[in-house]
């Protein structure tokens, strides 16, 4: 049962427009949502996070989205470069021990 | 501070041995975790340890296990390879995992790239 789930494994951009990756979940006890980047032969780096009792949080250039009652949360890059063609995880918490539950990813080309 | 070191980078071992990774987390984390990366696949998880004790488990077979040190480097071991084996082995490491929910961010290394043949 896949409690996180990125259903698009790709997605295609053009430079300068937004990309918006998106990611939903099942637990309702998921309380800390995280987004990761990864390069290919590399560790996936943290992007951006966002807790529940918030529906939104930007750094920079990414802003994450939180629908509780949807149970969807959505990453968007305003302008997308090429430096962020990568695979992006969406991951989740709950509990004491936070073990984080990783979706599938999704792969985001960026053309120019 | 230095980031989390996994050793080897890469490896490449016969069906039917074993293997031993290694990964240091970053100084004054307690908690590592390890992944499976294969082509096209997510981040599977294997097991994560927190202070030398395992906290949490993937459902990968016996064949993988691990442990930690006091010093909180981790070593995952996998025995009798088989060809799926090979991939991405993951680490990363967090903070005290517990009360401060800053540490639940996980800081990976580069990775061991396994090959089996």
């Amino acid at each position: 049962d896949q409690q996180v789930k990125q259903n698009s494994p790709s997605l295609s951009v053009q430079e300068g427009r937004i990309s918006i990756l998106n990611c939903d979940y099942t637990n309702s006890m998921f309380d800390y949502f995280l987004w990761y980047k990864k390069y290919p032969a590399e560790g996936p780096t943290f992007l951006i996070s966002i807790s529940s009792i918030k529906d939104k949080n930007e750094d920079g250039r990414f802003t994450v989205f939180l629908n509780k009652s949807a149970k969807h949360l959505s990453l968007h890059i305003v302008p997308s470069q090429p430096g962020d063609s990568a695979v992006y995880f969406c991951a989740a918490s709950a509990g004491s021990n936070y073990q984080l539950i990783w979706g599938a990813g999704t792969k985001l080309i960026i053309k120019p | 501070k230095a980031g989390v070191t996994q050793t080897p980078r890469y490896l490449i071992k016969t069906r039917g041995q074993q293997v031993t990774l290694s990964c240091s987390p970053i100084s004054g984390h307690r908690s590592v975790s390890w992944y499976q990366q294969t082509p096209g696949q997510g981040l599977q998880f294997l097991f994560e340890y927190f202070s030398e004790t395992q906290r949490n488990k993937g459902n990968f077979p016996g064949r993988f296990s691990g442990r930690q040190f006091s010093n909180s480097r981790s070593e995952m071991n996998v025995s009798t390879l088989e060809l799926g084996d090979s991939a991405l082995y993951l680490c990363a490491s967090r903070g005290a995992g517990q009360g401060a929910i800053k540490d639940t961010e996980a800081f990976f290394g580069q990775g061991t790239r396994l090959t089996v043949v």
